[in-house]
């Protein structure tokens, strides 16, 4: 599958506790975006990057929120402290300029 | 910020009926408006998308309009089959490539 990749597909962790995810892109996009989605609504932005800068930033990316995509191609999102209110389906989508983004089929992290 | 509402939030049509879904967007600076397909428990699918120095694109059976007066634009399915049911999403930005926000979906259902 030559598409967006993310793991871990499913995610459970107790309250409190960090997690990470990885996002790996297309390979040749050079924009990658971070979704969060929870159940019947859609996706919210948090954050995106062309290659390894940080472009913007959603002011739903709390302080306990942090992305990095360190050498421009696989990103990172991680959530520390983890709130019961974090769970949701995580999504990372890429593309390449100002052309379609592609999905990946997502994080589903559940916080107990 | 951008805010793009969407509805109805749900649609059911009969099989071969036609199906419309409108949203509207509030910043005049978004010039982007992509409709993704969403079945359950898969990824976000781009469908269509339309720029806003056009009013009108087509792809065999689906079809959105656009009104930047209006500031609201629209999915239309002609001929809906049953795999046309999943939920749909529409989208603004100020241009492909940046970030999308999204309406809140509308889940179609085809019955037979």
């Amino acid at each position: 599958d030559t598409g967006v990749s993310q793991n871990p597909r499913h995610k459970i962790t107790k309250r409190g506790q960090n997690v990470t995810f990885r996002c790996d892109p297309i390979s040749e996009h050079n924009r990658l975006y971070w979704y969060r989605q929870t159940l019947g609504q859609g996706p919210e932005f948090l954050t995106y990057f062309q290659n390894e800068a940080q472009l913007e930033k959603s002011r739903l990316l709390s302080d306990r929120f942090s992305a990095e995509r360190p050498k421009g191609s696989f990103s990172t999102l991680e959530i520390q402290r983890t709130e019961q209110g974090d769970s949701a389906m995580y999504l990372c989508a890429s593309s390449f300029l100002n052309t379609e983004a592609f999905f990946g089929q997502g994080t589903r992290l559940t916080v107990v | 910020g951008e805010n793009v509402e969407q509805h109805p939030s749900t649609l059911s049509v009969q099989e071969g009926d036609s199906a419309v879904i409108k949203c509207t967007y509030s910043d005049s600076a978004s010039n982007y408006f992509p409709w993704y397909k969403q079945e359950l428990g898969k990824r976000p699918q781009l469908i269509i998308d339309i720029r806003s120095n056009v009013g009108e694109k087509k792809d065999q059976r689906i079809a959105v309009t656009l009104n930047k007066t209006a500031k609201h634009f629209s999915l239309h399915i002609t001929e809906t089959q049953p795999e046309d049911s999943a939920v749909y999403f529409c989208a603004a930005s100020k241009n492909s490539g940046y970030a999308l926000n999204f309406g809140k979906g509308t889940s179609l259902l085809v019955t037979p």
